[in-house]
């Protein structure tokens, strides 16, 4: 079955340090990856998206993601950290079989002085 | 561009009774598909319109229904609300096909008593 998985439901870091958001898919076919953030009472902002045609992808707000198939993977990174990041984000994969995005459970990011 | 709008952002409503939620896509924007999150389900998606036919369904009991017009507006309808269907109701446009990337709007906060 198709899935999606983000490890680690709360991430902290301190404000100039690495971000690292760790996200695994399950798919049989090529997928189309994306990264969201949302905000407290806002939807869903798309960071970035990955389609097949480069694996490192640069996306707003200085992140960005790599795609590597060997390890089903898609890592949403930033080299450093900034209050105004902190926020739930999201991986998913669209499903072409279901015409869905299918999401993972989320992260929060928390962003410590 | 004017992103995706959805009316009203807040509803009270009183189980048993029914909800009509309404969803602007952004323009040229042919495909709108919505979404429930809860804290509890996360981002589970409820059904996606085309060129005003219902294309794809996910799990969701017959209460909640949907359409699409010739403008490519979409409304949500959910009859006999249960307090189980509090929760952001969030509507995202694209344009129906590669690369796939959806853009939500701000949801509406339907809370049932």
């Amino acid at each position: 079955a198709q899935s999606v998985t983000q490890l680690g439901s709360h991430v902290s870091v301190s404000e100039g340090a690495l971000v690292l958001l760790r996200c695994n898919y399950s798919s049989s076919v090529p997928p189309y990856l994306f990264w969201y953030v949302q905000y407290p009472n806002q939807g869903l902002q798309l960071l970035l998206k990955y389609t097949s045609a480069a694996t490192l992808v640069k996306g707003i707000n200085g992140f960005e993601a790599e795609f590597k198939k060997s390890e089903t993977s898609f890592h949403l990174t930033k080299p450093s950290a900034h209050m105004s990041d902190a926020a739930e984000y999201f991986c998913a994969f669209y499903s072409g079989n279901t015409g869905k995005l299918i999401f993972g459970q989320g992260t929060t990011l928390q962003v410590k002085p | 561009k004017a992103g995706v709008t959805q009316t009203p952002r807040y509803l009270i409503k009183t189980r048993g009774q029914q909800v009509t939620l309404s969803c602007s896509p952004i323009s040229g924007h042919r495909s709108v598909s919505w979404y429930q999150q809860t804290p509890g389900q996360g981002l589970q998606f409820l059904f996606e319109y085309f060129s005003e036919t219902q294309r794809n369904k996910g799990n969701f009991p017959g209460r909640f229904s949907g359409r699409q017009f010739s403008n490519s507006r979409s409304e949500m309808n959910v009859s006999t609300l249960e307090l189980g269907d509090s929760a952001l109701y969030l509507c995202a446009s694209s344009l129906g096909g590669e690369p796939y990337e959806q853009y939500f709007g701000p949801g509406t906060r339907l809370t049932v008593t």
